[in-house]
């Protein structure tokens, strides 16, 4: 069956860094496009990035650009997200997802990054 | 303020039918799939309605899904108390180039 499992997430102080792991089972890794979405606590869901099948094509939105970037190792079926500057407002539940058609089919549990002094 | 546009409560009694709206714009559901997810509290979004009406395996027939224009419904008949969770609907904006999402319906079943 199809899984997810998102890694990485812990505390850090506002303009530290973390790389945040999303470890895949259960299908063909390489040919699927990954997401990565976040919920900040009591809110919404929203898209963080995207990244084709073949690595070549990354889509952020624009409140990480700049800081975060998308990436995937397809000989580990893994992707990551590594978080630069990262700011209070980024404090949020992680989640990666497998794609289908430009939006996310299958979830991961997700992780919890906390941005706080 | 979401690019989509979900009421943020929905209620009904088990038994009922009850529909979920989500509008958008050309540039995203008016050009896009629209997908509908289920997020029961502390859990993951799970995908309830795929490609704007398929319903994925191992969703009930429960669940149907329509798009017209830059709009587009999610129901839900037969309403259990098991339905009570948010609801949120995604579309891709090709104006953004990213995944875009409704602020989400919280439904109650009373």
């Amino acid at each position: 069956q199809v899984q997810l499992v998102e890694s990485g997430g812990g505390v850090v102080q506002p303009g530290r860094s973390l790389r945040l792991s999303c470890a895949v089972s259960g299908f063909t890794f390489s040919d699927y496009a990954m997401h990565w979405l976040r919920q900040a606590p009591g809110k919404g869901l929203e898209y963080v990035a995207v990244i084709s099948r073949d690595g070549n094509n990354k889509y952020y939105t624009d409140s990480v650009k700049g800081r975060f970037t998308i990436s995937r190792d397809d000989s580990k079926n893994t992707q990551y997200l590594q978080m630069n500057n990262l700011r209070p407002e980024d404090t949020a539940v992680y989640f990666c997802a497998r794609d289908l058609h430009w939006l996310p089919d299958y979830w991961g549990q997700g992780t919890l990054v906390t941005v706080s002094s | 303020q979401s690019v989509l546009t979900q009421p943020p409560s929905a209620s009904g009694t088990p038994g009922q039918r009850v529909t979920f709206s989500c509008s958008g714009g050309s540039s995203n559901i008016g050009s896009s799939y629209v997908y509908w997810y289920q997020q029961l509290p502390g859990t993951a979004p799970k995908l309830v309605i795929s490609d704007n009406n398929q319903r994925p395996s191992g969703v009930p027939d429960r669940f149907s899904g329509s798009k017209s224009g830059t709009s587009a419904s999610l129901a839900i008949s037969g309403l259990r108390s098991e339905d009570e969770a948010h609801y949120y609907c995604a579309a891709w904006d090709e104006s953004l180039s990213g995944v875009v999402f409704g602020g989400g319906t919280k439904l109650t079943v009373l």
